[in-house]
């Protein structure tokens, strides 16, 4: 069993739609939860850094933690065709883990 | 400010030929690593940098050294490779905080390799 779970997609939304894209974990020593957004044939970049469980909201993008689940979750509201790319989760906890990313669309 | 920057972009090798990967980072940054990225398999770390002549493995080492000579370079060889090193590679850095690995990563655009 992998110790991060992504779903890979694709996603396929229309613009203007809510996105959630999720992932979920099994070491229990992870705290600290981060989204990288890569678009194609680039390099991941930041896009949400959480520490342990709640929320953070940053413009449309929402990153979600609930660390009695294992599951972390980010939000696009209003998505843009712009916001096409795809996201990667990553766990730290004395080592960094990344999900295998989802790739979503945003048709205009 | 160029960040993170690699060469080179594209390669394609034969089997059991060698090959050396570069990587630049202007951010004056301690850390780096490197990683592949393959299909369903997410980013995985190959060997890692603390600092100027360190160097440390990841998840995946066998098949692959590194060598941090100069802080802003970070080398990754190919010794003998091999069609089961086709992937995409990328080049990280970062400033150290603690924990390690906790701290924002900044990546190169890639290095796209084939090894026939």
């Amino acid at each position: 069993q992998k110790e991060v779970e992504q779903d890979p997609g694709p996603l396929s939304v229309p613009e203007g739609a809510i996105v959630s894209l999720n992932c979920t974990y099994s070491n229990s020593a992870f705290q600290y939860f981060m989204w990288y957004r890569q678009y194609s044939r680039k390099g991941p970049e930041l896009l949400m850094y959480t520490y342990s469980s709640g929320n953070k909201e940053d413009g449309r993008f929402t990153a979600q933690v609930d660390k009695s689940s294992k599951y972390i979750s980010l939000f696009i509201r209003d998505s843009q065709p712009s916001d096409s790319a795809t996201y990667l989760c990553a766990m730290s906890g004395g080592k960094l883990i990344f999900g295998q990313g989802t790739e979503l669309s945003v048709k205009p | 400010n160029a960040g993170v920057t690699q060469t080179p972009k594209f390669r394609v090798l034969k089997t059991g030929q060698s090959m050396t990967l570069l990587c630049a980072q202007d951010m004056n940054h301690e850390y780096m690593y490197w990683y592949r990225q393959d299909p369903g398999m997410g980013l995985r770390l190959i060997h890692y940098s603390v600092g100027e002549g360190t160097t440390a493995k990841g998840e995946v080492p066998d098949g692959y050294n590194v060598s941090r000579l100069k802080k802003q370079n970070f080398l990754l060889g190919l010794e003998s490779a091999a069609p089961s090193q086709t992937s995409v590679y990328f080049c990280a850095s970062s400033s150290p905080v603690t924990p390690m690995f906790a701290e924002t990563q900044y990546f190169g655009p890639g290095t796209r390799l084939l090894v026939l």
